[in-house]
């Protein structure tokens, strides 16, 4: 399968600062990035979807202001964590697909800890 | 978020073993039927998708697909003590966006 990459995989905080995350297709043009959260032992709630070169989609209930989403390129997206509080605390994991693919191919995901 | 029910679980099965694990969905427009594994504090991997009504059997694993009864299901056939996992059910919906069920956590018993 295609490959994902996501940087970074574990990253500690402290509360009110702010956190970005990258997502990069590493062998394909990715038209649509998908970013998830998942807290222990629940499943993954998507947040957002972004399309190239074009404002992201956020799921209802998500502030879109304090998660900064920005797909660029075909082969990147970033997510920014702004003002980061220890609720935020969570794993962070981006998918990503093109029109050409069915399935969506998963970065590797960040643990985030503010404390 | 669209509704994508699983079993929580957690499901034990003993070695060689067939394991069922099965998910509801709420959209009727819904496409696309994925199962993922997820080990502890990893991302989630793909194992199968599918979309159309029946069976798809790849290797030991089997999807099952009823969009009528809006129900899909995984069958593990000779359980393994490696597919000890947490499975996800991820449905694509005709926006493209991905939803995932809450995972059933299975157990495989030596």
């Amino acid at each position: 399968g295609a490959v994902v990459s996501q940087h970074p995989s574990w990253v500690i905080c402290k509360s009110g600062t702010s956190v970005k995350i990258e997502c990069r297709s590493l062998d394909f043009q990715a038209t649509t990035m998908f970013w998830y959260r998942q807290f222990p032992k629940q499943s993954l709630m998507l947040m957002a979807t972004s399309n190239e070169g074009s404002k992201a989609t956020y799921e209802q209930g998500v502030e879109k202001d304090k998660f900064l989403i920005n797909h660029a390129s075909l082969t990147l997206s970033t997510l920014t964590v702004t003002s980061a509080h220890p609720e935020d605390s969570s794993f962070y994991i981006c998918s990503a697909r093109t029109d050409l693919n069915t399935e969506a191919f998963f970065g590797q995901g960040t643990r985030l800890t503010v404390v | 978020q669209k509704e994508v029910e699983q079993n929580s679980g957690p499901l034990s099965v003993p070695e060689g073993a067939i394991a069922s694990l099965n998910c509801t969905y709420s959209d009727r427009g819904s496409q696309s039927f994925f199962w993922y594994r997820q080990y502890s504090g990893k991302s989630p991997e793909l194992i199968m998708f599918i979309y159309s009504n029946g069976d798809k059997e790849d290797g030991r694993f089997t999807a099952q697909l009823n969009k009528a009864s809006q129900y899909v299901s995984l069958l593990i056939r000779d359980s393994q003590p490696s597919d000890s996992a947490t499975y996800l059910c991820a449905v694509k919906d005709t926006g493209n966006q991905f939803y995932f069920g809450t995972g059933t956590s299975l157990t495989v018993i030596p």
